[in-house]
Order: C-alpha cells, then structure tokens, then sequence
C-alpha cells in the first residue's frame, strides 16, 4: 500500500511570492491535514479537510488556504509568502474506519528569502 | 484550551535500558491518547494509541500507559537501541473526543553505545 505522498520536495519562493503544495493520501482515506512545522518547534495544526470539505483550521492568517479535491487530493497554498513560513510543511490522511491515528507524508520544505 | 507537556531536554539513555518519556496534559481528559516518532526532517509515524479506559497497551518493545487522575501518560521503551534514537511526540484531541488532535512539542531521545 503506497503511503502518503508530498510534491515537491523542497520549494524556494522569495517573499510576497505564492506557493502551492500538494499531497495525495493512502488509498481509501478521505481526510487530510496539514501541519506547519518550523526548525526545533513542533508541529502546528494548519488545515483539516474531509469529504472534501474544509472542517477546521488552526491559528493561521487567511493567506493559508487550501482545497480538498474528489479523488481526496489535496492542496495548500501560501499567499504573500513571509520569511517566517520557511517551514517543514506535513500533511497527514485519516481512514475514517481507523482508531485516529495520522500518516504522515515527508514533507516539503519550504524557503522563503 | 487542552495543552500538553513533554520534557522538552533531550533525554540520553544507555543502550540496553529502558527509556521512559513523559505526557502531560492540563484540561480535560481525552478519549484516547497517541504516540509518534519522528526523525529529523521527516513526518512522524504513528507508534500506538492508548484510550481512556486502557491502562496499559504494549507493542513489542514499547509499552505505553495512561493515567487519567494524574493526567500523565508514559511511554516507555525497553531494551533501548541507538536506533530507537529520534524525537517521540505525545498527541491528544483537541476536545475530549475529535478528529483534530494536537501535538506536544516532543522529547528527543538519544541512545547511546
């Protein structure tokens, strides 16, 4: 079973730049998170998506959105892009039938200079 | 809103022991509580879950407990290896029972030789 992937791997913006990252969770799950995770901090709850809906978010400025496609696909997208977003950017797929437990992809990195 | 606690010093233990990493939460008790380890630059994996009313759960080396009084749970491994060396990060739902959960910071743990 192919595990969550994440695309691209490494992103360098320059700052007020966009940028759009992608993830496609495990076959069969149908919610997807997205956590921003900066050098030596933990992980910060930024999106939720199930049935392709947007069910919460976390303490982010609008310019974080995303999307949640039919296939479960799903999309972050960083507006304005500031120098504090350099970030590991995580994205995690849930199986509704699972006890809660997240897979997590690689993540991309992102720089913002 | 539900915080949690993790020793946020790097915790070195000699190979062949048991590693114990601490969980505390302040508010109210969750209905399950989770487990993940992380390597530096890479997503987290799930490890095990532990629900309110187990006192105990263990998956070969790793034992896990849940103490609702003192609002604490351990993780424990035994008969450490250096490759258990990574980052192990305590997660709990954000209300009493949800989809969203959130992170603790998480405790490295170093084995050493």
């Amino acid at each position: 079973e192919a595990g969550v992937t994440q695309s691209p791997t490494h992103l360098i913006k320059t700052r007020g730049q966009q940028a759009t990252l992608r993830c496609s969770p495990i076959s069969g799950h149908t919610s997807v998170y997205w956590y921003q995770q900066a050098l030596g901090l933990g992980l910060q709850f930024l999106l939720w998506y199930d049935e392709g809906e947007e069910r919460n978010r976390g303490n982010f400025p609008p310019r974080f959105s995303g999307r949640q496609f039919p296939n479960y696909s799903s999309e972050l997208n960083v507006n304005a892009l500031e120098l504090e977003d350099s970030a590991l950017y995580l994205c995690a797929s849930r199986s509704r039938r699972s006890n809660y437990e997240q897979y997590f992809g690689p993540g991309t990195r992102l720089t913002v200079t | 809103s539900q915080k949690i606690e993790q020793n946020s010093e790097a915790l070195n233990i000699q190979e062949g022991k048991t590693a114990t990493l601490t969980c505390n939460y302040t508010n109210y008790s969750p209905a399950y509580l989770q487990w993940y380890r992380q390597d530096p630059g890479r997503g987290p994996v799930f490890l095990l879950l532990i629900r309110e009313n187990e006192k105990e759960k263990r998956k070969e080396r790793l034992k896990v407990t849940f103490d609702t009084t003192l609002k604490q749970s351990l993780f424990h491994i035994t008969a450490s290896q250096p490759a258990d060396s990574a980052t192990y990060l305590c997660a709990l739902p954000l209300y009493s029972s949800a989809s969203k959960i959130i992170f603790g910071s998480g405790t490295r743990l170093s084995i050493r030789p």
